[in-house]
């Protein structure tokens, strides 16, 4: 099975760099999945690593460490409109079926 | 706008009652997601099929079924609705292969009443 563990909430201000981790462990990886949900709204895929090491992508970049079962999501500059659910999310070998984490909540203040 | 399409967009009934929620996913996805995502909760995986058959199962209650047609759309059918099953559905497809992300639609905002 997979178990994922992220941060339920964070705040940060705006301009602010903020960083939230993910951990997981999973019988079978196959990638590992880092979306964006705004209340009430659908999940926008933000980044993917398969491989160790940064992925960068404007202000967002994500990190994999496969052998410690760890990811990062890095935001930079941080803008209001920033302020959503970050959800972390692992692919299985075999099946593809993605599974999510919990998701962080993150505010950022003026 | 992701190019996964949900039906109905909201939908409220009593509880004990049957619906049925559709989902029609991106052209060429075969793989299609079906998720429940209660007030402040995560994202719950329910079912995956691939290609017209069931490929995962996760958590999804013996009251629910779903099934993914010929033509690729799915329904996910919820019986003997409880308070419990309010929550938004989300249904999200994708390519076949591990690389490529999931899609998802708006959702289906179920209440139970």
């Amino acid at each position: 099975g997979q178990n994922i563990d992220q941060p339920t909430e964070m705040t940060a201000t705006e301009g602010a760099i903020v960083q939230i981790n993910c951990t997981y462990q999973t019988s079978g990886f196959n990638g590992l999945f880092w979306y964006q949900q705004h209340a009430g709204e659908a999940p926008t895929f933000l980044s993917y690593n398969v491989l160790d090491g940064l992925e960068e992508k404007g202000r967002f970049s994500s990190f994999l460490s496969r052998s410690k079962g760890y990811s990062y999501l890095l935001l930079k500059e941080l803008q209001m409109k920033d302020s959503a659910s970050y959800l972390c999310a692992v692919r299985d070998r075999g099946t593809d079926k993605l599974i999510f984490g919990t998701g962080t909540r993150l505010q950022v203040f003026p | 706008d992701s190019g996964v399409t949900q039906t109905p967009k909201h939908l409220i009934t009593a509880t004990g009652q049957r619906v049925t929620l559709r989902c029609s996913p991106r052209s060429g996805d075969l793989s299609v997601y079906w998720y429940q995502q209660s007030l402040d909760q995560g994202l719950q995986f329910l079912i995956q099929y691939y290609n017209g058959e069931e490929r995962a199962k996760g958590n999804i209650l013996e009251r629910f079924s779903a099934q993914q047609f010929p033509d690729l759309h799915s329904e996910l059918n919820l019986s003997s609705l409880e308070l419990g099953d309010s929550a938004l559905y989300f249904c999200a497809s994708s390519e076949e292969g591990s690389a490529t992300e999931a899609f998802f639609g708006q959702g289906t905002r179920l209440t139970v009443v």
